[in-house]
């Protein structure tokens, strides 16, 4: 089983729906939790980082740990087409980077 | 300027070649990664540094080697190319481990294509 399990989709919803992107892990080690987006034919960039259960809300995303459950969520409120994107999931503090496989998203006008 | 640049962008090669990738970073950062990025498998470590003196294997370092030059410059070689190679490859940096620190800053990527 690897560390952590991302459905890589691809996820396709239309302009100004509510998307909800998911991971699982099993290290209780990791402490902390970030969201990286990467658009086509460019690197990943950190979108969203969060210390502890609970939830973070930046704009219009929220990043939501469940610790007990070790559930990670990214909601996006009033999607747009510039989202269409992959986004990783990526639990830190564990020695080596750690990253999901991506889920691919698709919002169309 | 981007924080971390990669070279070359896009390389076309035949099997059997040796190649070189190129990784620099004004981040001021130790630690600096490689990884390939396959469609369905997402981001594999291939080696890590935490410093100039320091090298380490990741997940899938066979048929890889890498070479830190400097704090800021860390390349990955193919010493003998083969078809199931290509892929897209990153370099990344971070900062000290235990945070927001450890932020993954990544470069634009090469795509590399084995023939």
């Amino acid at each position: 089983q690897k560390e952590v399990e991302q459905d890589p989709g691809p996820l396709s919803v239309p302009e100004g729906a509510i998307v909800s992107l998911n991971c699982t892990y099993s290290n209780s080690a990791f402490q902390y939790f970030m969201w990286y987006r990467q658009y086509s034919r460019k690197g990943p960039e950190l979108l969203m980082y969060t210390y502890s259960s609970g939830n973070k809300e930046d704009g219009r995303f929220t990043a939501q740990v469940d610790k007990s459950s070790k559930y990670i969520s990214l909601f996006i409120r009033d999607s747009q087409p510039s989202d269409s994107a992959t986004y990783l999931c990526a639990p830190g503090g564990s020695y080596i980077p750690t990253f999901g496989r991506g889920t691919s998203l698709i919002v169309h006008p | 300027d981007a924080d971390v640049t990669q070279t070359p962008r896009n390389r076309i090669t035949k099997t059997g070649k040796r190649i070189m990738l190129e990784c620099s970073q004004t981040k001021g950062h130790d630690r600096m990664y490689w990884y390939r990025q396959d469609p369905g498998l997402g981001l594999r470590l291939i080696y890590y540094s935490f410093d100039v003196k320091d090298i380490n294997k990741g997940e899938i370092s066979d048929g890889y080697s890498v070479s830190r030059q400097a704090q800021a410059k860390f390349s990955l070689s193919l010493e003998s190319a083969i078809p199931n190679q290509t892929a897209l490859y990153f370099c990344a940096t971070s900062g000290y481990s235990g945070g927001q620190e450890d932020t993954q800053y990544f470069g634009p990527g090469t795509r590399l294509t084995v023939l």
